[in-house]
């Protein structure tokens, strides 16, 4: 069974700065999807990025980027110029390739303070 | 794009009762979608996926008789709580997949049972 691990449960960066966040998964499978969501305190899961991991080239999406690692199985979450509005809990999910099982595994999520 | 509804974000209701939430995706078409409980400041446990047309298929320990999952249209799911009791209090949220492989949620809905 597939498994994704972040293993800091909290995190806090100075509002402007840049932070990263980790996230590593364990998986047999060669082709697969990652995605990180963002929970707000309003609790709706928005999707901020995502990877197939048949590319090679890094997702990014205006101030986030990801550093995927394929066969070190790691997927970090870099945000550059954080803002206030970036506070939230951040989840790594992980999805098989194939569209007959779409399951997304979550990992336990890390919870990101910005200061002031 | 890809917007997903639930409805009622709120609900309390007594021992015993049953509710019903549910979920819609509003600007595109889900033959799947999803049912998770998130207890507070846990992750997202899924519940259960949702077909159009056919049977929901429930994951481990889960009790379908007691989540009921009606998935009747290309645009809407619902979720049943039958007989809710107090440990059933938690917050449910949906998605579905879009066109890509991506999963969209919900705004969830915080079910309290007294």
């Amino acid at each position: 069974a597939q498994t994704v691990t972040q293993s800091q449960p909290e995190m806090s960066v100075q509002e402007a700065e840049t932070v990263t966040l980790s996230c590593t998964y364990d998986t047999s499978e060669s082709d697969y999807y990652l995605f990180w969501y963002k929970q707000p305190p309003s609790r709706q899961m928005i999707l901020v990025i995502r990877q197939e991991a048949y590319k090679q080239q890094n997702a990014t999406e205006n101030r986030f980027s990801v550093n995927f690692q394929k066969a070190a199985k790691s997927f970090s979450l870099k945000i550059s110029d954080s803002q206030l509005g970036d506070a939230a809990m951040y989840f790594c999910a992980y999805r098989p390739f194939p569209f007959g099982n779409e399951k997304l595994t979550f990992g336990t999520g890390t919870r990101l303070t910005i200061i002031p | 794009g890809a917007v997903v509804s639930q409805h009622p974000s709120r609900v309390i209701c007594k021992s015993g009762t049953s509710v019903k939430i549910e979920c819609r995706s509003l600007d595109f078409q889900a033959t799947t979608m999803f049912w998770y409980r998130q207890f507070p400041k846990q992750s997202l446990m899924l519940m259960a996926t949702s077909n159009e047309g056919s049977k929901a298929t429930y994951e481990q320990g889960v009790e379908k008789d007691k989540f009921l999952i009606n998935h009747a249209s290309l645009t809407l799911s619902t979720l049943t709580v039958t007989s809710a009791h107090p440990e059933d209090s938690s917050f449910y949220i949906c998605s579905a997949r879009g066109q890509t492989y991506a999963q969209y949620f919900g705004p969830g809905t915080r079910l309290t049972v007294t």
